[in-house]
C-alpha cells in the first residue's frame, strides 16, 4: 500500500522567511511518481511539480525548490524569501504500482504566511 | 490554459436527496477521475475513468454513489440518497493518460448535506 506523511499540520512564518514543507511516502514499487500541490482557500488545487523515482535531481523554480531524496524516502518542499501570496495548504502526493494513475495524497501543511 | 470545469460549485442539499455533480475535463484527456476531500484531510479517489470505462472504484460507495462518463468525454457523480457524512468538496480532475501522468484538477464542487 502507498502512504504519503505530511507530519506539520501547520506551519506559520513572517514574510520573507523561508520555509520548507516535509513529505514522507511508503511504497513497494520501483517506479513512481510525486507531487506537489497547492490549495488556496478557493478550493483549487494546483500543480506546482511532478517528479519521477528515477531523477533525483533537486529542482529550482524561483522562489521555489524541491529536494528528493530517495534514501529517506522525502521529497521536500522549500519556499524561499516567502510572501503572503504563499498562505495556502500544500499537499504531497504519490502514484505508482497497478494504478499508476491513482495519486495518493498526504493530508496536507496549512502555510500562513503573516505580513 | 484550458481548465477542468466543474459545476455546481456550491451545493446544500437535506439529508435523503439526490445529489449531482458534473464535470467537463480538458480536451484531450482520456483519464478522468473524481476525488472527494472531506475537511482538514487530502483528497481521495472515489472513481477513475479510462475514456468511458471505469479503472478504479474501490473507494466509491456504491450503494449510494454512481458515477458514469458515456461518450467518454464529461461526467456525472451522483448521490443519492445524500447522508450527512457526505458532507465534502468533490473535486474532478484529468490527464492526458494514466500513468505517471499530472492530473489537473478543477475547482470542487463544495455539498453541505443538512
Amino acid at each position: 500500500a502507498q502512504k504519503v506523511t505530511q507530519a506539520q499540520t501547520e506551519i506559520s512564518v513572517v514574510e520573507k522567511e523561508d520555509v520548507t514543507l516535509d513529505c514522507v511516502y511508503e511504497t513497494r514499487d520501483t517506479t513512481y511518481y510525486l507531487f506537489w500541490y497547492k490549495q488556496p482557500p478557493s478550493g483549487e488545487l494546483v500543480f506546482l511539480i511532478r517528479r519521477n523515482s528515477f531523477d533525483e535531481q533537486n529542482e529550482i523554480s524561483g522562489r521555489y525548490s524541491w529536494n528528493f531524496q530517495k534514501s529517506t524516502s522525502s521529497f521536500n518542499f522549500t519556499i524561499t524569501a516567502s510572501q503572503v501570496v504563499d498562505s495556502a495548504v500544500y499537499f504531497c502526493a504519490l502514484s505508482g504500482g497497478t494504478n499508476a494513475g491513482k495519486s495518493t495524497f498526504g493530508d496536507g501543511t496549512t502555510l500562513t504566511v503573516k505580513p | 490554459e484550458a481548465e477542468v470545469a466543474q459545476s455546481p460549485r456550491y451545493k446544500i442539499t437535506e439529508k435523503s436527496q439526490a445529489v449531482a455533480f458534473w464535470c467537463d475535463p480538458i480536451s484531450g484527456h482520456a483519464t478522468l477521475y473524481w476525488y472527494r476531500q472531506i475537511l482538514g484531510q487530502g483528497p481521495e479517489l472515489l472513481v477513475q475513468f479510462q475514456d468511458e470505462s471505469v479503472v478504479d472504484d474501490s473507494q466509491l460507495p456504491k450503494d449510494r454513489f454512481s458515477a458514469e462518463r458515456l461518450k467518454g468525454v464529461d461526467s456525472t457523480l451522483k448521490i443519492q440518497p445524500a447522508e450527512l457524512g457526505d458532507s465534502a468538496m468533490y473535486l474532478c480532475a484529468s490527464s492526458r493518460w494514466a500513468t505517471g501522468n499530472t492530473i489537473y484538477f478543477g475547482e470542487g464542487s463544495w455539498l453541505t448535506v443538512v
